[in-house]
């Protein structure tokens, strides 16, 4: 159970896209279709922003996109907006039936 | 409206016990898997366990294994977490979470969480 791998830190300009990669193993990523991200703001709880790799709850913007390939994973928000600043976390299930997190990406808006 | 609201927090030696709760309303409780996720003071998202929507299947995170049990009364919408024997490095906000339907397993519904310290 260890965490995916996630950059600490990434940024970009209002406007501008930026892509949140997520590294996992064959025990998460790389065998389950079942990648989530989340959003979270300073005190706040979790936000669901994508399921099943690339899916959006209803309510999420459409400049949230997700993919997989192999053992990573990627958001892309695209258009930034100053209110997507914040903390992203990727998580994958598992085998075992188990969960796992990402270290967590801190994403700034300049 | 759809919402978990988590109680039972507080500060704790080491060692002892504590159970959190999680009031679940707005949403059909005895359909639903349920999970405890966990972050520590500035650090990132931790799974800790997770149950079935009938009370069947816990699992757990290897770091509490043996320690936490996870539990549920469908008939009071409540989900719990019994922490046992903590430690220092179980100092964390706790969330109750609601998995999605349709086996996506993602978090869509979080509590706003409830502190648990761990401190001598």
């Amino acid at each position: 159970q260890s965490a995916l791998t996630q950059p600490a830190s990434v940024s970009g300009s209002p406007g501008q896209s930026i892509t949140i990669s997520c590294t996992g193993t064959s025990s998460d990523v790389g065998t389950y279709n079942l990648v989530s991200w989340y959003q979270q703001h300073p005190g706040k709880a979790p936000k669901l922003m994508i399921y099943e790799v690339s899916k959006r709850p209803s309510g999420v913007s459409n400049r949230f996109s997700a993919s997989k390939s192999g053992n990573t994973a990627s958001l892309t928000i695209s258009g930034l907006q100053a209110e997507d600043e914040g903390d992203y976390y990727c998580c994958s299930y598992a085998v075992g039936s188990t969960w796992v997190f990402g270290g967590g990406t801190k994403l700034t808006v300049l | 409206q759809v919402q978990l609201v988590e109680s039972g927090g507080g500060v704790v030696q080491p060692g002892r016990s504590l159970r959190l709760s999680c009031a679940a309303s707005g949403f059909i409780f005895s359909s639903y898997g349920m999970q405890w996720v966990r972050q520590a003071p500035g650090k990132g998202l931790e799974w800790v366990a997770a149950i079935w929507f009938d009370g069947t299947n816990p699992y757990y995170a290897d770091s509490v294994r043996g320690r936490f049990t996870i539990s549920r009364d469908n008939s009071k919408n409540t989900l719990y977490l019994q922490l046992n024997s903590l430690r220092g490095e179980d100092t964390a906000v706790y969330y109750c979470t609601r998995k999605t339907g349709s086996g996506s397993m993602a978090f869509d519904i979080w509590g706003q969480g409830t502190v648990v310290t761990v401190s001598s």
